[in-house]
């Protein structure tokens, strides 16, 4: 079983819808980042949690550190929000982060 | 904000040659890199951790021999793919780390594609 498991695998939704993907992981953790990977590759760090919610124009993030689960939203997609999102934690002591297998979302005009 | 480059973005070689992937903080020095691997529709998996002079901290199942890093000032670190093969050939990624009010921060380059033919 992987350490940080994310759902859905894949996403597709229509322009304007509210979307949420989840991450739940299985160790004690100092942080918890969610990340964004465009087709060529790139990634983009979306947010950095260690408690509570987050939030940057669209984009929420929420973590409960109790029930080891996060989620991220996003409000009025947009097709240019389409994406690969990875949950990512650093275990506690550890410098490296442990990835989820990441959501490709979709988002259709 | 802070940005991390990575050179080349790609390359392709042939098997059997030595590949060197650069990684640097262009705007910070950076307390730790950390070099990336991700295999197609595989998540991202952490190879090592390196630190400014002081040897790298391999994960379990990555030979030090075979990907050297060398981590020679808070601004740059190298991965060299030595021997390649065509089983090496993936998507390399560094980041590297910022402490950041109290916190550490991990800021990613953009990747290399590696092909071994």
């Amino acid at each position: 079983k992987n350490e940080v498991e994310q759902s859905p695998q894949n996403l597709t939704a229509q322009e304007g819808e509210f979307i949420t993907i989840n991450c739940s992981y299985s160790v004690g953790i100092s942080a918890l980042h969610w990340l964004q990977q465009h087709p060529g590759g790139g990634i983009v760090s979306l947010f950095m949690l260690s408690s509570g919610k987050k939030k940057h124009g669209r984009l929420i993030a929420t973590i409960n550190i109790q029930e080891k689960h996060s989620s991220l939203h996003i409000t009025a997609s947009h097709p240019r929000d389409s994406a690969v999102y990875i949950c990512a934690v650093r275990s506690r002591g550890a410098d490296g982060l442990t990835f989820g297998k990441g959501t490709h979302l979709i988002i259709q005009p | 904000g802070a940005v991390v480059s990575q050179h080349p973005s790609w390359v392709i070689c042939k098997s059997g040659t030595s590949v060197k992937i650069e990684c640097r903080s262009l705007d910070f020095q950076a307390t730790t890199m950390f070099w990336y691997r991700q295999f197609p529709k595989q998540s991202l998996m952490l190879m090592a951790t390196s630190n400014e002079g002081s040897k790298a901290t391999y994960e379990q199942g990555v030979e030090k021999d075979k990907f050297l890093i060398n981590h020679a000032s808070l601004t740059l670190s190298t991965l060299t793919v030595t021997s390649a093969h065509p089983e090496d050939s993936s998507f390399y990624i560094c980041s590297a780390g910022r402490r950041e009010s109290g916190t550490d921060t991990q800021y990613f380059g953009p990747g290399t594609r590696l092909t071994v033919l």
